[in-house]
């Protein structure tokens, strides 16, 4: 069954530190993969897509088919990063095209 | 454009009681979809329209919750009898044929109590 799993809820880093957002896919076609995220009080949106391999706000995500993973990096972490971070996994079905998103992490940057 | 509008952004409701959401998509928007927030599962897909058409409604719970697209421009989620288990955050999102499911555009939300 198509799958993806972000382990951990909760992940508080210091400002300065390395972050790295965890996710894991089950999925039996070739995937697309995306990072979806939300600052507090703002709406959820499009944080960047595997297809792009692009750098947004110093994140990236690489995505590992060996390792069915694709998770999400930064080597400086900020206090603005603090937000709820999903992962999300396009999900090709004939008529149905849809994402399936992961529980969440909360990223919390301490000062 | 302001967007996807979500309305009422809360509402608190009692038991047994039906709650009407409503849903804006952003003009020219041929996908619709509508999610469900919690802590326990994250965000869940409902149920997602195509030009006004529902495509896929597995996400539905149960027969208490139903959804419909009259136009274009608006879409509704009903729950009926709501239950305390139905307390979430409700999201509605739309998206441009062509680039699919996977760039979607969500709304404020509307955060749901149950009593």
């Amino acid at each position: 069954a198509q799958r993806v799993t972000q382990p951990e809820k909760l992940l508080s880093v210091f400002k300065g530190a390395p972050v790295e957002l965890k996710c894991n896919y089950s999925y039996s076609g070739s995937p697309e993969l995306f990072w979806y995220v939300q600052y507090s009080r703002q709406r959820l949106q499009l944080l960047l897509r595997h297809i792009s391999r692009e750098s947004i706000k110093g994140f990236t995500a690489d995505l590992n088919k060996g390792e069915t993973s694709f998770h999400l990096k930064k080597p400086f972490a900020q206090e603005e990063d603090s937000a709820m971070y999903y992962c999300a996994l396009l999900n090709y079905g004939g008529a149905t095209n849809k994402l399936i998103f992961g529980t969440g992490t909360l990223l919390a940057v301490q000062p | 454009d302001a967007g996807v509008i979500q309305s009422p952004r809360h509402e608190v409701t009692e038991m047994g009681q039906e709650v009407t959401l409503r849903c804006k998509p952003i003009s020219g928007h041929d996908y619709l979809f509508w999610y469900r927030q919690t802590m326990m599962r994250g965000l869940e897909l409902l149920i997602y329209f195509n030009n006004n058409v529902p495509i896929d409604d597995s996400g539905m719970p149960e027969d208490r919750f139903s959804a419909k697209m009259p136009n274009a421009s608006f879409s509704t989620l009903k729950i009926q009898p709501s239950e305390p288990r139905d307390s979430a955050v409700y999201f509605c999102a739309s998206s441009l044929a062509g680039t699919g499911a996977d760039t979607q555009y969500f709304g404020p939300g509307t955060r749901l109590t149950v009593l």
